[in-house]
């Protein structure tokens, strides 16, 4: 049973253009997300993250949308660069809970 | 300051083998929880220990197993080994467990494949 979802396996953006990473959650008791980026043969950077008690959470060019009626959460690169282009992981945990839950992650492309 | 520490980086072994793969957190930190990363699961959490003890187990068969040593280095073991644990095992360290999980801090991982 996936608790977190990341329906999209890849997505391709153009340099400068917004990328849209979006990520989905079955469980209700999930009250703290994370995205993580992944770079090959790395492991996992923390990116940006987001409590169940905000909407929003904005970091230079990253942004965190969540939606807690849907159980939906979005990743906003903008603009996107080459250097983007990484495996990205989104993560959910419950209070003050050390094991994350990961989806199957989503491989960005950024076309120069 | 050195990052989190995982050896070996790449392992290659037979079904029915046991391995067994170390992982040295960052100085100071105390919490280690390991990961299991395939292309069909993603990251997949095994467990998590802070000092020495186990505070956390994902929902893995016995053959995987795990201790910490006094000095917050940690030892994951699977025994017995099938094709399916073929994958990428992810180390992370932490100050202190169930805060601020993006203090989480990986390391490149140990690359198992079992023949």
């Amino acid at each position: 049973d996936q608790q977190v979802k990341q329906n999209s396996p890849s997505l391709s953006v153009q340099e400068g253009r917004i990328s849209i990473l979006n990520c989905d959650y079955t469980n209700s008791m999930f009250d703290y997300f994370l995205w993580y980026k992944k770079y090959p043969a790395e492991g996992p950077t923390f990116l940006i993250s987001i409590s169940s008690i905000k909407d929003k959470n904005e970091d230079g060019r990253f942004t965190v949308f969540l939606n807690k009626s849907a159980k939906h959460l979005s990743l906003h690169i903008v603009p996107s660069q080459p250097g983007d282009s990484a495996v990205y992981f989104c993560a959910a945990t419950t209070g003050a809970n050390s094991k994350l839950t990961f989806g199957k992650g989503i491989t960005l492309s950024v076309r120069p | 300051k050195a990052g989190v520490t995982q050896t070996p980086r790449y392992l290659i072994k037979t079904r029915g083998q046991q391995v067994t793969l170390s992982c040295s957190p960052i100085s100071g930190h105390r919490s280690v929880s390991w990961y299991q990363q395939t292309p069909g699961q993603g990251l997949q959490f095994l467990f998590e220990y802070f000092s020495e003890t186990q505070r956390n187990k994902g929902n893995f068969p016995g053959r995987f197993s795990g201790r910490q040593f006094s000095n917050s280095r940690s030892e994951m073991n699977v025994s017995t080994l099938e094709l399916g644990d073929s994958a990428l095992y992810l180390c992370a360290s932490s100050l202190q467990p169930g805060q601020d999980n993006e203090k989480l801090f990986f390391g490149s991982g140990t690359q198992l494949s079992v023949l």
